[in-house]
């Protein structure tokens, strides 16, 4: 089966750096998306990871290895404005995305 | 420029009862989708389209209908309602390419059937 592992809940504090991981297993590979997803609100896309390495946005990057079936999503001088959730998804060999359950961040002062 | 709109917004309804939500794009995107989020879980997509008159079904079909019978809308129905069908509706458009993957969702429906 297919399944996009990572953590329930994360806690961080403010002005800090957090890493959220996301592990996966899926029929083929297409590409790796993280969004991020306010309570109440729609998941806004963040980044895409198709090649090992590190892509960089601002005070966000985004990690992936495939080898490891592995990517993490970095986010460095945290703002409370961050507390969300962060969803990773796998686009598999059917070019269809396998979402997991979401990361929820919550940022202290 | 609206985006993806999605109404209604909110509903309540009683179980063995029929609704549609639609969505609506000003975007000009190929492919829509229609997933559903339930707590604790991934999003599931429950069925998909990539092109005014064709639909295809997702991970979690059974219990929904869907139409695309004009590129900018698509309707997603519940002929007879159950609790478990309770949940966070998004619609999502992508552009065309099948390898980019980045969706725009509209803003969710959230449905409750008692």
């Amino acid at each position: 089966g297919q399944n996009i592992d990572q953590p329930t809940e994360m806690t961080a504090t403010e002005g800090a750096i957090v890493q959220i991981n996301c592990t996966y297993q899926t029929s083929g590979f297409n590409g790796l998306f993280w969004y991020q997803q306010h309570a109440g609100e729609a998941p806004t896309f963040l980044s895409y990871n198709v090649l090992d390495g590190l892509e960089e946005k601002g005070r966000f990057s985004s990690f992936l290895s495939r080898s490891k079936g592995y990517s993490y999503l970095l986010l460095k001088e945290l703002q409370m404005k961050d507390s969300a959730s962060y969803l990773c998804a796998v686009m598999d060999s059917n070019y269809q995305l396998i979402w997991g359950a979401g990361t929820k961040l919550i940022i202290k002062p | 420029n609206a985006g993806v709109t999605q109404t209604p917004k909110f509903r309540v309804l009683k179980t063995g009862q029929s609704m549609t939500l639609l969505c609506a794009q000003d975007m000009n995107h190929e492919y829509m989708y229609w997933y559903r989020q339930d707590p604790g879980m991934g999003l599931r997509l429950i069925h998909y389209s990539v092109g005014e008159g064709t639909t295809a079904k997702g991970e979690v079909p059974d219990g929904y209908n869907v139409s695309r019978l004009k590129k900018q809308n698509f309707l997603l129905g519940l002929e007879s309602a159950a609790p478990s069908q309770t949940s966070v509706y998004f619609c999502a458009t992508k552009y065309q390419t099948r390898d980019t993957g980045e969706l725009f969702f509209g803003e969710g429906s959230r449905l409750t059937v008692l």
